[in-house]
């Protein structure tokens, strides 16, 4: 069965401490994984698509990477602002829709 | 920019009431989709559709239909509301390709 598992369930850090969320994967055909952030009471909003083992993407004090079996999103000296839950999600093939991990909450405190 | 409206972020409804959630994506996607997430579940996929008057059930379509008329318009239909629907509701599109999904903000359903 596809499965994707995100750990830890949920991260407290110190502002400016760094870390790193864990996406693990077993599907067969992996075609795309995505990151999203959502916030309490809101949608998830899309962060990062990649594509094939070695890709890396980053965004402000984010950096996502992919291997064979998971993906990392780092978290480079984060900021209380960086507090949401991240979700990540795979794509195997065209015709089916995403298959999603239950999110990592993460909270930064000041 | 991308842009999925949702016809209301909060409703409260009766059991056994039909209720109605809209989504309405202004990014000329094929595809659309609509999820229940629910604490410690994640999000659960309900329906999806990839055209026009197509439809696919997802992993929990027990209690719900939808409606896809235009390209730009996914309806959820609940046909009669129990306390167990009550959840926050989002609805995606992408385009085939990227197959990005792009979240409208959510409507949070109550059912008494």
């Amino acid at each position: 069965e596809d499965q994707v598992t995100q750990s830890p369930e949920a991260l407290r850090l110190q502002e400016g401490e760094s870390s790193s969320l864990n996406c693990s994967y077993t599907v067969s055909g992996l075609r795309g994984l995505f990151w999203y952030r959502q916030d309490p009471g809101k949608g998830p909003e899309f962060l990062f698509t990649l594509y094939s083992a070695g890709e890396e993407k980053e965004k402000e004090r984010l950096k996502a990477t992919l291997t064979k079996k998971e993906s990392f999103l780092h978290i480079t000296a984060p900021k209380p602002e960086d507090s949401a839950t991240y979700l990540c999600a795979v794509f195997l093939q065209a015709g089916t829709a995403l298959i999603f991990g239950k999110g990592t909450t993460l909270s930064v405190s000041s | 920019d991308v842009k999925v409206t949702q016809s209301s972020r909060y409703l409260v409804k009766r059991t056994g009431e039909k209720v109605f959630l809209e989504c309405v994506q202004d990014m000329d996607h094929e595809n659309m989709f609509w999820y229940r997430q629910d604490p410690g579940l994640g999000l659960r996929l309900i329906y999806f559709s990839y055209d026009v008057k197509m439809k696919e059930k997802g992993d929990i379509p027990e209690g719900y239909s939808v409606s896809r008329e235009k390209k730009e318009r996914f309806s959820l239909i609940l046909e009669s509301a129990s306390t167990n629907q009550t959840s926050m509701y989002l609805c995606a599109s992408s385009t085939t390709g990227p197959e990005t999904q792009y979240f409208g903000p959510g409507t949070r359903l109550l059912v008494l």
